[in-house]
């Protein structure tokens, strides 16, 4: 079965560079999450698009931006990077199961930032 | 963590005994999810729970939830070394998910 896959799997950036981290949903998944994953830490919810709009924003910077496009794929652009967003990136998509309910989420493999 | 503890942090057993984790959160919730993760590696779902309902089953896992007590817990049946991981709790509310801080657990062989 497909997953949900996220590319790159790992980049290395300078200082104030610019990062675009994809991702792309498991097929028919109408929802994408985005999370950040410090070393020894819980992951944190930063923003999520349910139907290519944005649904909901948790500790994401400035920063950062993020948009899903028409073919459900998403992408976090990160700018002015700091050596503390070396971290963990991944990517999870689910789809809505009826009412306010959700189906589980399905997390991609992740994307490795390293901030030199 | 942007949401409530669990405990124990770190949990050490021996293969074939049980453990169990607890996850207390702060919010209101849709679902809740278990997630397990290796070292530096994905988060593998394991099991959702509903605020609905009150317990659920899967294989050796057993999750229970307490509205009541903004408490979940997750059982592991005889326990195997290939179940050392990190074990996270997850709640949902629309579309937002707050993990808690995870459990290590390490199973000796």
């Amino acid at each position: 079965a497909a997953g949900v896959i996220q590319s790159p799997r790992h980049l290395i950036k300078e200082k104030r560079e610019t990062a675009t981290l994809k991702c792309y949903p498991i097929p028919r998944h109408d929802t994408v999450y985005w999370y950040q994953q410090g070393p020894g830490q819980d992951p944190q919810f930063l923003i999520s698009f349910y139907e290519k709009m944005q649904s909901d924003k948790g500790s994401i910077p400035d920063r950062f931006s993020a948009q899903q496009f028409s073919d459900y794929h998403s992408e976090l652009n990160m700018s002015s990077l700091e050596l503390g967003d070396s971290a963990l990136y991944f990517c999870a998509s689910s789809l809505k199961a009826s009412g306010s309910w959700r189906d589980e989420q399905f997390f991609g493999p992740g994307t490795r930032l390293t901030v030199l | 963590s942007q949401q409530g503890e669990e405990d124990p942090q770190a949990l050490s057993i021996q293969e074939g005994e049980n453990a169990t984790m607890n996850c207390s959160y702060k919010t209101s919730i849709n679902n809740l999810q278990w997630y397990r993760q290796n070292s530096g590696r994905g988060l593998v779902h394991l099991i959702l729970i509903r605020s609905n309902e009150r317990e659920k089953h899967s294989g050796r896992l057993r999750v229970t939830l307490d509205t009541s007590k903004k408490s979940s817990s997750l059982l592991i049946t005889a326990s195997r070394a290939a179940d050392t991981a990190s074990y996270f709790c997850a709640t949902d509310w629309g579309f937002k998910t707050i993990f808690g801080a995870g459990t290590r657990l390490f199973v000796k062989a």
